[in-house]
């Protein structure tokens, strides 16, 4: 039984680039919610998809958006990349809004 | 808005000594989970407190949930070197999307053996 994936692991970008993060859920699951944890930091809630749709949104600037496939995989898209948005990017999937969370091991973003 | 604080920020034990997290919400919550990262790792659940008063233990673990719901504390008794990693709290306040959950900075825990 696959945990929850995400891809690439790891990502080098340039200021003003794009970015798209992939995540599959853990089998079962159908919530799919992303986090940004900045080095020493906890993580950050970006928005929370249910049912192909953001259920809830963190404040993070709308350079942040995302999507949910039928599938209960998800992409997240970050345009005009800035220095701050170095971070790693966690995927976390439940079944259902609430609940435990399941993480995957993240995509680690550095933006040069 | 809603603020989760934790302390200790960094915790360094000999092996066998006790350890102690806690954490502080600036308003009252509707459950708090529990998570634990390994260095290099992503957070693992290790537990939600939902009921006012409550304690719960995992072996060694001891998690307790405050009676206003503002607090909440993880004890670890005779720390081993498998406990290093950074514990932290996160909590889902009224009202609130269930999907929101409010993670502390976490309390970075190092054991010496």
């Amino acid at each position: 039984d696959a945990g929850v994936t995400q891809s690439p692991t790891h990502l080098i970008k340039t200021r003003g680039q794009q970015v798209t993060l992939r995540c599959s859920p853990k089998s079962g699951h159908d919530t799919v919610s992303w986090y940004q944890q900045a080095l020493g930091q906890g993580p950050q809630f970006i928005f929370q998809y249910y049912e192909e749709e953001e259920r809830q949104r963190g404040n993070f600037p709308d350079r942040f958006s995302g999507h949910q496939f039928p599938n209960y995989s998800s992409e997240l898209n970050v345009n005009a990349l800035l220095l701050g948005d170095s971070a790693l990017y966690l995927c976390a999937s439940s079944l259902g809004t609430g609940l435990k969370l399941f993480f995957g091991s993240g995509t680690q973003l550095s933006v040069l | 808005g809603q603020q989760v604080m934790q302390i200790p920020q960094y915790q360094h034990v000999q092996e066998g000594e006790d350890f102690t997290t806690y954490c502080n919400s600036s308003t009252t919550l509707s459950n708090i989970q529990w998570y634990k990262q390994r260095p290099g790792g992503h957070p693992v659940f290790l537990i939600q407190l939902v009921k006012s008063g409550e304690v719960k233990k995992q072996k060694r673990l001891t998690f307790q949930f405050g009676e206003a719901k503002k607090n909440s504390s993880l004890h670890i008794t005779a720390t081993q070197t498998t406990d290093v990693g950074t514990y932290f709290c996160a909590g889902r306040r009224y009202g609130g999307s269930q999907g929101n959950l409010i993670f502390g900075k976490g309390t970075k825990l190092s054991v010496k053996p």
